[in-house]
């Protein structure tokens, strides 16, 4: 099983639906998760950090279940600016912030 | 000021030129991160500073050497690249060395080796 697993899509989605992305993890005991996006050509922008259940945050909403170790991200009423390819990142652990990134989920809102 | 810098925003050089990467933080981060993005590819993990002291180094190849000044600095310095080392080569940055601080990315250097 892969450290960090994700579906590379594409979603292509119309406005205003609501997508939703998984990210499964293979370790354990990992305590925190990241979701960030990425625009083409451009720098990883953190969108979410979830430390417990789950978190929120406008149309965003990120869940954590750890029974299934799996994280998702729920978009409602999706922008054409929400276009992006969402990475799922996973720390390692142990002494050092090596973070692990999924292959990352591309997501196209159509007008 | 939440951001982090990196200069220069595009680099194209030959095979046997020396040229150097920089990134500046001022958040009081204490750890700092070099990773290297292929297209459509996550970024990779390369080195990794903790307290301005290298702390991990993913087997990169010697043409890459990396120096962390201070605590706001990190430099990557490149010498006799090859082509496939053309790539976004971004900075990263986290309070601390923790596996729960989040990393927050420069807007990375575009380098093409000819």
């Amino acid at each position: 099983r892969k450290e960090v697993e994700q579906d590379p899509g594409p979603f292509n989605v119309p406005e205003g639906a609501t997508v939703a992305f998984n990210c499964t993890y293979s370790n354990s005991a990992s305590q925190s998760f990241f979701w960030y996006r990425q625009d083409c050509r451009k720098e990883p922008k953190l969108l979410m950090s979830v430390y417990s259940s789950g978190n929120e945050d406008g149309r965003f909403t990120a869940q954590l279940n750890r029974a299934s170790q799996y994280i998702s991200l729920l978009i409602r009423d999706s922008k054409l600016s929400d276009s992006a390819t969402y990475l799922c990142v996973v720390p390692r652990g142990g002494a050092t912030n090596k973070l692990i990134f999924g292959t990352g989920t591309l997501l196209a809102v159509q007008p | 000021d939440t951001e982090v810098t990196q200069t220069p925003k595009h680099l194209v050089m030959g095979m046997t030129n020396k040229k150097s990467l920089k990134c500046e933080q001022h958040m009081g981060h204490r750890a700092m991160y070099w990773y290297k993005q292929k297209a459509k590819k996550p970024p990779e993990l390369m080195f990794v500073y903790s307290y301005e002291k290298l702390s991990i180094n993913e087997s990169v190849p010697s043409r890459f050497s990396p120096e962390c000044p201070n605590s706001s600095l990190l430099n990557l310095h490149l010498h006799a690249l090859q082509p496939e080392d053309s790539a976004l080569y971004l900075c990263a940055s986290s309070l601390t060395p923790s596996g729960d601080n989040e990393q927050f990315f420069g807007p990375g250097t575009r380098l093409t080796v000819l």
